[in-house]
Order: structure tokens, then sequence, then C-alpha cells
């Protein structure tokens, strides 16, 4: 397709699961990033791929969270144990090298911790 | 420690008018400003940027201006459109990568 997509659309999940969000970048972008918004709140930077390099993890809240990108293209976000402060749309975006005009996010994954 | 930030969480203007947008921002090291537009249950999409060299950039009913010496910048819609109402986020980017940093949001409600 042309833009981000990412699944699921929703997920309930009970405290203490593990989820999996997926993300496919528009193709060609070099670059991937994974935000979070909670209810009420800005959205929070959570880690970043580029290319080859090693990825800018320093926005997960806790070892908790991870995130790996096979082959430059397709990204998971892993969060293990959820808690129910994990609850809030997570979203990917996708950019090409040399951002100079922004990116372009996908419509999200909204997490539900009960 | 919030670096960009929209002190109003809501906004509401009569369609027809000017909408105004505010966004301060404290790092010294962004150089490039964004404003991306997000409706519910959507991602946000971009709208409208500026660099740091630059003290206004226009696009149709959309003009952003940045002040470096205040650390603010602001987004004007003219005129107003009920379709205009959206939650719009200020981000910015530092000179040195590609990773932005996103205000809070401000909620535009435009009342026919």
């Amino acid at each position: 397709g042309a833009g981000v997509s990412q699944s699921p659309s929703n997920k309930v999940t009970e405290k203490g699961k593990d989820v999996e969000l997926r993300c496919d970048p528009i193709s060609g972008h070099t670059a991937l990033y994974w935000y979070r918004q909670s209810l009420g709140q800005g959205l929070e930077f959570l880690i970043y791929f580029q290319g080859n390099s090693a990825p800018d993890k320093s926005g997960l809240p806790s070892d908790r969270f991870s995130a790996e990108r096979t082959g430059g293209s397709v990204s998971t976000l892993t969060i293990q144990r959820t808690q129910q402060e994990d609850s809030a749309v997570y979203l990917c975006a996708s950019s090409p090298a040399g951002l100079n005009y922004g990116y372009t996010f996908g419509s999200g994954t909204r997490l539900t911790v009960v | 420690d919030q670096q960009v930030k929209q002190n109003s969480p809501s906004l509401s203007v009569q369609e027809g008018r000017i909408s105004i947008l505010n966004c301060d921002y404290t790092n010294s090291m962004f150089d490039y400003f964004l404003w991306y537009k997000k409706y519910p249950a959507e991602g946000p999409t971009f709208l409208i940027s500026i660099s740091s060299i630059k003290d206004k950039n226009e696009d149709g009913r959309f003009t952003v201006f940045l002040n470096k010496s205040a650390k603010h910048l602001s987004l004007h819609i003219v005129p107003s459109q009920p379709g205009d109402s959206a939650v719009y986020f200020c981000a910015a980017r530092e000179s040195s990568g590609d990773k932005l940093t996103f205000g809070t949001g401000t909620r535009l409600a435009v009342r026919p």
C-alpha cells in the first residue's frame, strides 16, 4: 500500500500478558519511528530505526519494551508483562533518510490493558 | 522535561475567523519545526514546516511564524473552516538528528 500500515488497529489484553504490535512502513523509507500517545498526553518518542544503524532506544520506558526491524522494513514492537499504564495508542511513522518535510504516520494501534 | 510546549489544550473559533495556535520550545538546538494535524482514530498528518533560517512559511490558508529569540512559533489558519477541527501538534527537530519531539497538542474546534 501507499501508506504506513499498522496492525492490529485495536488490542485488548489482560494485565501480565505479552503483546506484539506490527508496523509496515512506506516502501523505500529507511527511517522508522515508534511513538505512543497516552490519554491526554502528547506524542511520546519510544524508538527510532535508521537503515542499518543501531536503533535509538532512548525513549523506551522500561525493559519490558523492545522493538526490532527485520530486513530494513517491517517492525514489531513487543511489550512484555503488560501493565495498565501501557494502555495508549501506539503510532508508527516512517520517513526517507534526511528528513526535511516530516514523517508519515500510520493510524496506530489502540492498546487497552485490563 | 517538556522541550516542546503547547500551553493551550483547546481553542474554539468561529468559521471564517483566524485560528492561532501557539507553541514554545526550550531546546536551542532545534532547527526545524513542523505542525501536524490529527483527526480521531487516524494518525497525525504533516501540515506545514519551517526551517530556523526563516521566520515565516505560508501554504494556502496555513502560515507558520517562527520567533527564534523568543523560542516561539505559531500556526495561523485563515479563514478557519469546520473541517479544520482537529488536534494540532507542534514538533521540533535538532540539527543533529531525525527524531522529532512533539508537544501535547491543541484541540481546535471551528464553529459553523
